[in-house]
């Protein structure tokens, strides 16, 4: 299978603990992106990797929340004392970056992460 | 700021019963608009990139088509397999996503 998987797909911890998931892009796809998806909203975006380089954080993303993508394979995002609103599906999606005329820069989701904080 | 919007936000069809739903957006440069379906506890699955308006794409059941200020999603004669919530996104480097269109065909 040569899809986005991510890893775990589920997780549930208590408030105040750390967590934190990983995400393997499909294989030399350069782009890689986090978004967070709410019962009942569509994903929103959190973060994206061009290679090992962070590009870009959304203001969601608060100092609890850290994202890493190390030789620009695989990215890990971790959340550090978690809260009850931190609970939702946390999603990643590779893209091959490359954009212009008709070329597209599809991003291909993975299973999701569904993280519940009690 | 990139925005979206989604309607119906459910939508429940008998089998055979076409319908279309909408995504309405705003953005300061439209470099794609996307369809992805999603089904219930998984990641969005790619379905659609449209880039003009003017621009129809189908596959299977579903036609897209593409204004300048808003696309449609058209399913037709759908069975109970197409029953998914419908995202609409448009693409600046990320994507800025609709809350969706939950369809549900009844057979």
């Amino acid at each position: 299978d040569t899809g986005v998987s991510q890893d775990p797909r589920h997780k549930i911890t208590k408030r105040g603990q750390n967590v934190t998931f990983r995400c393997d892009p499909i294989s030399e796809h350069n782009r890689l992106y986090w978004y967070r998806q709410t019962l009942g909203q569509g994903p929103e975006f959190l973060t994206y990797f061009q290679n090992e380089a962070q590009l870009e954080k959304s203001r969601l993303l608060s100092d609890r929340f850290s994202a890493e993508r190390p030789k620009g394979s695989f990215s890990t995002l971790e959340i550090q004392r978690t809260e009850q609103g931190d609970s939702a599906m946390y999603l990643c999606a590779s893209s091959s970056g490359m954009t212009g005329g008709s070329s597209t820069d599809t991003q291909y989701f993975g299973p999701g992460t569904r993280l519940t904080v009690l | 700021e990139d925005q979206v919007t989604q309607s119906p936000e459910a939508l429940r069809l008998q089998e055979g019963e076409s319908s279309s739903l909408n995504c309405s957006y705003t953005v300061s440069g439209l470099r794609g608009l996307f369809w992805y379906r999603q089904d219930p506890g998984k990641g969005p699955e790619f379905l659609f990139t449209l880039y003009s308006a003017g621009e129809e794409k189908e596959k299977e059941r579903l036609k897209a088509t593409l204004t300048k200020k808003e696309s449609f999603l058209h399913i037709t004669a759908p069975k109970p397999e197409d029953s998914a919530t419908y995202l609409c996104a448009v693409q600046d480097y990320k994507l800025s996503f609709g809350a969706g269109t939950t369809v549900t065909v009844r057979a």
